[in-house]
């Protein structure tokens, strides 16, 4: 089946950008969506169809997809984007969404 | 707005049932998929399952088809999961989901608070 990998850990400074990653074989002939989930909290959709935002999101979000990577770029972050992040891609075998495994976002 | 409300923790034994809901508000709930997603303590997100409650037309993950029953009410807005005999390793945090999207890529664009399910004998 298929599978959906991140880095378990990114380090960023206040201020700096950060890039999220989520590899798959050809994930750029996929649409990914990314979610945000913060300590006991649920997760929040920041980016859909590869590269849009809802509603609420801060520009700040972005995403692209393209090849076998696609990236959540955070720019100018903040000490609030500290947070799990989770890619999400449609499995063709099962016809349901894949969770890439998260990506703890640490503001240093 | 679009609201989720879920129904609130609970605390069972294992091979007892439960059913636990999850009440929407701010949209037309016959027009939207609606799903569950289970977070097991400290690991990720894994879809359950949707239902479609116009014509309660349901679709389950594999590993959780024949595991859990999806259902829906449209009279009281209220999607539910339940389970007939619940393990120890249903324990998890469990998410009401609002689909959105297309069936060719689909993800959940409202989240419930989440209801938490713990089994221990």
């Amino acid at each position: 089946s298929y599978v959906l990998t991140q880095p378990p850990s990114v380090s960023v400074a206040p201020g700096k950008t950060a890039s999220i990653t989520c590899g798959g074989t050809n994930i750029a002939s996929k649409t990914v969506h990314w979610y945000q989930q913060k300590p006991g909290q649920a997760p929040v959709l920041v980016i859909f169809f590869d590269s849009d935002r809802p509603s609420g999101i801060p520009e700040r979000f972005s995403g692209s997809n393209s090849g076998n990577t696609a990236t959540l770029t955070i720019s100018r972050v903040e000490a609030g984007d500290a947070a799990d992040y989770y890619c999400q891609v449609l499995d063709d075998n099962t016809d349901f969404p894949l969770f890439g495994g998260g990506t703890t976002l640490t503001v240093l | 707005e679009v609201q989720v409300v879920q129904s609130g923790a609970e605390v069972k034994k294992p091979g007892e049932s439960l059913k636990i809901s999850c009440k929407v508000s701010g949209y037309s709930f016959t027009s939207y998929w609606i799903g569950w997603v289970r977070q097991m303590p400290g690991k990720g997100l894994e879809w359950m399952g949707i239902i479609y409650p116009d014509d309660s037309d349901t679709k389950y993950s594999p590993p959780f088809q024949g595991q859990v029953t999806i259902s829906a009410d449209k009279s009281v807005n209220t999607a539910y999961l339940q389970w007939s005999s619940l393990k120890a390793s249903d324990s998890a945090m469990y998410y009401c989901v609002r689909r959105a999207g297309y069936s060719s890529g689909w993800y959940g664009d409202h989240w419930g608070q989440g209801t938490l399910v713990n089994v221990s004998s």
